[in-house]
């Protein structure tokens, strides 16, 4: 099956600083690739989503580019802010219907320090 | 539109104990799934519902059982609670099919089993 590897664990930023978390999937046929962003003891929130027949989508200050062949995709975060801290999750999936369910990495813990 | 709800939000249990944890959404959603979140862990999809009337077992579906009552409400039950279910629950739903893939989270269930 479909595993999803997440790095890093723990990122720690300036105010203002880009960050970058990466994420390598296993099952060439995942197809959507999704970033949830969780802040503490709240639920998970789609904040941005890469579908397999694009290679980079942007909105606004986050970014998502997917690299098929390599099997990995990455989310950047530019000019962060603090209330950009928060854990960060990757997963893949093969889309929808019973093919929908998402595999997800084990998250990043990104701290923007102003 | 409230989204997706679940009940209770906390629940303390004791071992041998047996509970049902609600889920419900008000979005037309054919798809519905529960996981849970450990620390260090990510998400693990215990079951999911692909449409009204199926449901399959995900990554970690041992000790859990689930009922798809209606298209709205999507319900998963511990028959005899174990410390190891100490976990956070979160129910999710998606259009499924081949719509938007996106999956709206429910606020979440925080089960202690003592």
């Amino acid at each position: 099956g479909e595993n999803v590897e997440q790095h890093p664990s723990t990122l720690s930023v300036q105010e203002g600083d880009s960050a970058v978390i990466k994420c390598t999937y296993s099952d060439s046929a995942s197809n959507y690739f999704p970033w949830y962003k969780q802040e503490l003891g709240k639920r998970p929130q789609l904040i941005i989503d890469i579908r397999s027949n694009v290679g980079e989508k942007k909105d606004q200050r986050i970014a998502v580019t997917l690299n098929k062949t390599a099997k990995h995709f990455s989310l950047h975060i530019t000019e962060t802010q603090p209330e950009d801290s928060a854990v960060y999750f990757c997963a893949a999936s093969l889309g929808g219907g019973s093919q929908g369910n998402l595999i997800f990495g084990k998250g990043t813990k990104l701290s923007v320090k102003p | 539109n409230a989204g997706v709800t679940q009940t209770p939000k906390f629940q303390v249990l004791k071992t041998g104990q047996s509970m049902t944890l609600q889920c419900a959404q008000d979005m037309n959603h054919n798809s519905m799934y529960w996981y849970r979140q450990d620390p260090g862990m990510g998400l693990r999809l215990i079951y999911y519902s692909a449409s009204e009337g199926t449901t399959d077992k995900g990554e970690v579906p041992n000790g859990y059982n689930v009922s798809r009552l209606n298209k709205r409400e999507f319900s998963l039950r511990l028959e005899s609670a174990a410390p190891s279910q100490t976990s956070v629950y979160f129910c999710a739903s998606s259009i499924g099919g081949t719509g938007s893939y996106e999956q709206y989270f429910g606020p979440g269930t925080r089960l202690t089993v003592t």
